[in-house]
C-alpha cells in the first residue's frame, strides 16, 4: 500500500477556499485516491475519490496531476462546520485494506 | 444511500466482562466489513477484516481470541470484546465495503469504557 504524507494541521478563515495536499510518491498503477472527513467521536465520512485529473462533487474537488504522485483536496468556501480531520488514502479500488495516516487537522477560524 | 449503523453507540462495562458491538449496512449488502480501533488523538488502526461466511482475518498484534468477529449475513458483522480490561477502552469503528462502488462506508463508532 502506498504511504501518504499530509500536513499535520491547517488553519483557515471562514469563507476561504482550502486546499489540502497529500503526497503519495509510491502510488501504483491500479491505486485510487480517496479522502475521508472525520469529526470527533464519529466515524470517517467519505468525501471524494479519484484516479486522475479532476473530480468534483457537491462537497469538494480533487485535483490529481499527471504523475499522480500527489493530490489536492479542495474545499470551497469553508465554514466552521468543516473543522475536522481529513484523511488521504491510496489503494486499489475495492482493496480491502485502508491504512490511515495521521490525517490533517483542519481548523476553521471565524 | 450507503448507511452503516453501529450498536451500541457507547458502553460502560466492568473489567472481565464481554461486550458485543454490532455493525449493520442498512441499505446495501456488504460481503466484507472491517473493524478499526481509534485511541484519543490518534488515527484509525485496522483490527480485522470480516468476510461473510468465513473466518475473519486479523492484523498483526490483534488477538483473535480476545476480539471475536462474526459476519453472519451480508448486512451484519459483530465484534465481541471478551474479558474486557481497561486498556481495551477505545473507540471502535466498523466499515462496510459497498460492492460495485468499491468504497468503504463507516459506521458512527462505539465508545467502550472498561472500568
Amino acid at each position: 500500500l502506498a504511504k501518504t504524507t499530509q500536513p499535520i494541521s491547517m488553519d483557515s478563515y471562514e469563507g476561504q477556499e482550502v486546499n489540502i495536499t497529500c503526497s503519495h510518491n509510491n502510488i501504483a498503477t491500479n491505486d485510487y485516491i480517496t479522502w475521508y472527513q472525520q469529526f470527533p467521536s464519529q466515524g470517517p465520512r467519505f468525501i471524494i475519490q479519484g484516479y486522475k485529473t479532476k473530480v468534483t462533487n457537491e462537497v469538494a474537488s480533487l485535483f490529481i496531476p499527471a504523475d499522480r504522485k500527489s493530490s489536492t483536496l479542495s474545499l470551497p468556501r469553508v465554514s466552521l462546520s468543516d473543522t475536522a480531520v481529513y484523511y488521504c488514502l491510496v489503494g486499489e479500488r475495492g482493496n480491502e485494506k485502508l491504512t490511515f495516516g495521521t490525517g490533517t487537522r483542519l481548523t476553521i477560524i471565524p | 444511500g450507503a448507511v452503516v449503523s453501529q450498536h451500541p453507540s457507547w458502553v460502560i462495562c466492568k473489567s472481565g466482562t464481554s461486550v458485543k458491538i454490532e455493525c449493520r449496512s442498512l441499505d446495501f449488502q456488504a460481503t466484507t466489513m472491517f473493524w478499526y480501533r481509534q485511541f484519543p488523538k490518534q488515527s484509525l488502526m485496522l483490527m480485522a477484516t470480516s468476510n461473510e461466511g468465513s473466518k475473519a482475518t486479523y492484523e498483526q498484534g490483534v488477538e483473535k481470541d480476545k476480539f471475536l468477529i462474526n459476519h453472519a449475513s451480508l448486512t451484519l458483522s459483530t465484534l465481541t470484546v471478551t474479558s474486557a480490561h481497561p486498556e481495551d477502552s477505545s473507540f471502535y469503528i466498523c466499515s462496510a465495503l459497498r460492492q460495485n462502488q468499491e468504497t468503504q462506508y463507516f459506521g458512527p463508532g462505539t465508545r467502550l469504557l472498561v472500568l
